[in-house]
């Protein structure tokens, strides 16, 4: 079944703590991104990649790192997290990106709680 | 930059009523526009993609018109039924490599 996976599902942690969120596609699938998503400001999108090793910045890129060492996984990475990061977290994917016409596949997101 | 809003924020309906959700957007260059589903505690599920070429697409009881002169969109959703009651949002592609989301739809529909 094509999907994305992410891991883990819910996570309550301290401020500080360095987290790992992972998300992964089986859909060889070459664009993969993040959003988060707050109530009263919507879906907005932190980082993105066209493909292994290209990385780039969002709309809300400050506190968090990505990496992209293989096409199928795509880890959304919280070095010192502050419960300003507290939200639901989703991993997206589609074959090339937003304008190819191509559905964006969406994982069940990560529900993140920051104290 | 592109906004999209959707109209209206909440809508409650009895079963078995034809319903209209409309989106706007304020760019009407857009390459498509994605109308996605999101139940509570889920992710998002794309359920029709227009694109800039075409009018309307269809998926059994939904079906989705694009204007994109005037900016529009709108998914119709005939003889509803309570499992339909979800979140809709619809988006596009923004100049990056993003889609822009309106707010969402917040669907009820009481049997």
């Amino acid at each position: 079944e094509a999907q994305v996976t992410q891991n883990p599902r819910y996570l309550i942690t301290v401020t500080g703590k360095k987290l790992t969120v992972t998300c992964s596609q089986n859909m060889n699938h070459e664009y993969m991104s993040w959003y988060r998503q707050d109530p009263g400001l919507g879906l907005r999108q932190i980082y993105y990649s066209m493909n292994v090793e290209v990385t780039d910045k969002g709309d809300v890129p400050e506190g968090y790192k990505v990496s992209r060492k293989e096409k199928r996984n795509f880890p959304l990475i919280l070095e010192s997290p502050s419960p300003n990061q507290t939200s639901l977290y989703f991993c997206a994917s589609s074959l090339w990106g937003t304008s190819d016409n191509q559905p964006q596949h969406f994982g069940d997101g990560t529900r993140l709680s920051i104290l | 930059k592109q906004e999209v809003t959707q109209i209206p924020a909440a809508l409650s309906v009895p079963e078995g009523e034809n319903l209209v959700l409309n989106c706007s957007f304020t760019d009407s260059a857009i390459y498509n526009l994605q109308w996605f589903r999101q139940d509570p505690g889920k992710g998002l599920t794309s359920l029709l993609l227009i694109q800039s070429s075409q009018r309307e697409q269809t998926s059994g009881r939904l079906n989705a018109s694009l204007d994109k002169s005037s900016g529009r969109s709108t998914l119709y959703i005939a003889a509803s039924q309570p499992g339909d009651s979800a979140t809709y949002l619809c988006a596009v592609p923004n100049s990056g490599y993003a889609l822009n989301f309106g707010k969402g739809t917040s669907l009820l529909v009481t049997p």
